[in-house]
């Protein structure tokens, strides 16, 4: 969905290194997401912001950190990544009402060799 | 814990049949629920999605139903074609206000022309 966009879409990186992926929204939603995709695991919600202000731990935050730069950007960082962080990543976005769906970005494939 | 699965991991149908996806979900407080589609590469799309006070919704070739006694979602698409070729999740919202969404696993849907 070209209204929530990721970069980088893909990247290999070291054991240690700190990298950031990035989500940009253009459907002006308050409400934005990471979560991360494996194998057999299905999506498992790692942040959630409700606002600029409004950051929130979800199931698996260990190891990561968000910034809510805007109400349109969002970032995930990882400190020092680690190989079992190797997974695909996906952005989402929702309104704030009751029923409002997430639509997601295309996502970032990441490698932590 | 709550949980959200699915009955069936792989479904191959012929082109032009119609196909069913099933769903099973364990919170019955669950009061809405979201089908996705998620094509190789690409981020999951919104399908259709039902609220608890509804037993079916339609949409352009695809329904859902819910039957809440038995904690069960299924979702439907007339005259499947290739293009349907995907894997499908199904996901509940558990939390009333939307930013807990918990998925299942996914159902890889194979159309054979």
């Amino acid at each position: 969905d070209a209204d929530v966009t990721q970069t980088p879409r893909n990247r290999i990186t070291k054991t240690g290194k700190r990298i950031m992926l990035e989500c940009s929204q253009t459907k002006g939603h308050d409400r934005m997401y990471w979560y991360r995709q494996d194998p057999g695991l299905g999506l498992r919600l790692i942040y959630y912001s409700f606002d600029v202000k409004d950051i929130n731990k979800g199931e698996i935050s260990d190891g990561y950190s968000v910034s809510r730069q805007a109400q349109a950007k969002f970032s995930l960082s990882l400190e020092s990544a680690i190989p079992n962080q190797t997974a695909l990543y996906f952005c989402a976005t929702s309104t704030s009402g009751t029923f409002g769906t997430q639509y997601f970005g295309p996502g970032t494939r990441l490698l932590v060799l | 814990g709550e949980s959200v699965g699915l009955h069936l991991p792989t479904l191959s149908v012929q082109e032009g049949d119609n196909s069913i996806i099933n769903c099973a979900y364990s919170n019955s407080a669950s009061d809405y629920f979201i089908w996705y589609k998620q094509e190789s590469g690409k981020g999951p799309q919104f399908i259709i999605d039902i609220r608890s006070n509804m037993d079916k919704r339609q949409g352009q070739r695809v329904t859902v139903l819910l039957n809440k006694t038995v904690k069960h979602l299924s979702l439907q698409i007339a005259a499947t074609q290739p293009g349907d070729s995907a894997v499908y999740f199904c996901a509940e919202n558990s939390g009333g206000s939307n930013y807990k969404l918990t998925f299942g696993k996914g159902t890889l849907l194979t159309v054979n022309p």
